[in-house]
């Protein structure tokens, strides 16, 4: 069965801090997708990002990066020179491609402080 | 761009009461979902609908509810007799073909059980 650990439930950071929210996950599938979403105060989910496995670069979008490492079943999010506005819940996910409608599996979640 | 929508953005009923809500997945997607997120927790999925039936469901989704595609565009989620436990928020998605295309989530509804 699909399972995403996300360890940390609370990060607090001063802004202009890097900050690292983990993410493991365990799978038996050979193809599948991993997500990462962002869940401000507001409450929708705001897409940041999808890999496939078998993509194991890093992808860097402006202050983000995202680390996959098979190896470690990991799929790290970074976010460099972080700002208040990055306060949020960040959620990482899992979609198995062998699952018959390919559903999320959510992580637990992480609530990232960012203090001025 | 093209949204998911879904109404109303916040609910409040009654306990016992039935509730519908709603939602208006992308018009050539062809896999809709329904998850919850209990205040404070993960979200977690409810169901999976393609080709007008379900086709994934998950040990939350009981009797209590069911799903439709009444009309060809909209997407509903019915709980036949809220209980207090149902308060959390709905969203629905939709999907070209799952994980592979990627996800679009509406906004949510807001159901707060009294």
């Amino acid at each position: 069965a699909q399972k995403v650990t996300q360890a940390q439930t609370e990060i607090s950071v001063v802004e202009k801090e890097d900050v690292t929210l983990d993410c493991v996950y365990e799978t038996r599938d050979t193809t599948y997708y991993l997500f990462w979403y962002k869940q401000p105060p507001s409450g929708e989910l705001v897409f940041l990002i999808r890999r496939n496995s078998f993509d194991e670069q890093n992808e860097i979008s402006g202050r983000y990066s995202w680390n996959f490492q098979k190896s470690t079943s990991s799929f790290n999010f970074t976010i460099t020179a972080s700002q208040v506005v990055d306060s949020a819940v960040y959620f990482c996910a899992l979609s198995e491609e062998e699952t018959s409608g390919s559903r999320l599996t959510f992580g637990e979640g992480t609530q990232l402080t960012v203090n001025p | 761009e093209p949204e998911v929508t879904q109404t109303p953005s916040h609910q409040v009923t009654q306990m016992g009461q039935e509730v519908i809500l709603r939602c208006v997945p992308i018009s050539n997607h062809l896999y809709f979902y329904w998850y919850r997120q209990i205040l404070g927790q993960k979200v977690e999925f409810l169901v999976s609908f393609y080709n007008n039936e379900i086709s994934e469901k998950s040990e939350i989704f009981d009797d209590q509810f069911s799903v439709e595609r009444p009309d060809g565009s909209n997407f509903t989620l019915k709980i036949r007799s809220t209980k207090l436990e149902d308060s959390a928020m709905y969203f629905c998605a939709s999907s070209d073909g799952g994980g592979a295309y990627g996800y679009t989530f509406g906004s949510g509804t807001r159901l707060t059980v009294v």
